[in-house]
């Protein structure tokens, strides 16, 4: 059974940094796509970043409402994926979800449950 | 970036009732559409991929249908479980967007 849990999450200041974490289980993590996506509350959703695998050389992708604040990393060892969220603003209040996508697959096969970043003064 | 366009954005019905939920690409996407579904305290499940192909898993009760710029996710003989919140994705380029979503509400 496939399983993405997230962990991370809370209540930060404005400007401040947060690391989101999200273990996995139950595919071979290390050829699988990786992806985080939020939802803000109420909204719909937004992909925010995409690691691809060491055969795609870990190239990383961003939305541009996060790129140069944020960085997704991976640990194939762990089978674990990251999101370094730096200088966090307002708008980026929201349920962060791990997703998965099959190699050279731009949509999603899987989802954790998501995590919560609320940022507020 | 490619604009998404969901309707209707509230859907009531019954069970045993057909529904249609639409999507519209702002440029042409070829067949490259996910549909997916949201429920309270459950993951996202996605549903259908590349416009019409079932993910294992789905009901055939599901289907999907459309190419370039729109997009058709129909529901036939609904039960109580497909009750929810419905996006589509375009997933042909970067950066992969979301339609604003579809609740489907029992009437």
């Amino acid at each position: 059974e496939v399983q993405l849990v997230e962990t991370g999450g809370g209540l930060v200041r404005p400007g401040s940094s947060l690391k989101l974490s999200c273990a996995t289980s139950g595919f071979t993590f290390s050829n699988t796509w990786m992806n985080w996506v939020r939802q803000a509350p109420g909204k719909g959703l937004e992909w925010v970043a995409l690691i691809k695998d060491k055969y795609s050389n870990y190239e990383a992708n961003y939305a541009e409402s996060v790129k140069g604040r944020f960085t997704i990393s991976r640990d194939d060892s762990k089978s674990r994926v990251y999101l370094q969220m730096n200088t966090l603003r307002d708008q980026d209040t929201a349920t962060y979800y791990c997703t998965c996508s099959s190699y050279m697959r731009y949509y999603f096969d899987y989802w954790g449950q998501g995590v919560m970043v609320t940022v507020s003064s | 970036d490619v604009q998404m366009t969901q309707s209707p954005s509230n859907l009531a019905a019954s069970p045993g009732e057909s529904v249609s939920i639409n999507c519209k690409a702002s440029k042409s996407i070829s067949k490259y559409l996910a549909w997916y579904q949201q429920k309270p305290g459950k993951a996202n499940k996605l549903l259908i991929y590349s416009g019409s192909t079932l993910q294992s898993g789905t009901p055939s009760r599901f289907s999907g249908s459309g190419s370039g710029t729109d997009f058709t996710l129909t529901i036939r003989n609904l039960e109580p479980e497909d009750f929810g919140l419905y996006y589509c994705q375009q997933h042909n380029e970067y950066p992969w967007t979301f339609g604003g979503g579809t609740k489907l509400e029992l009437k």
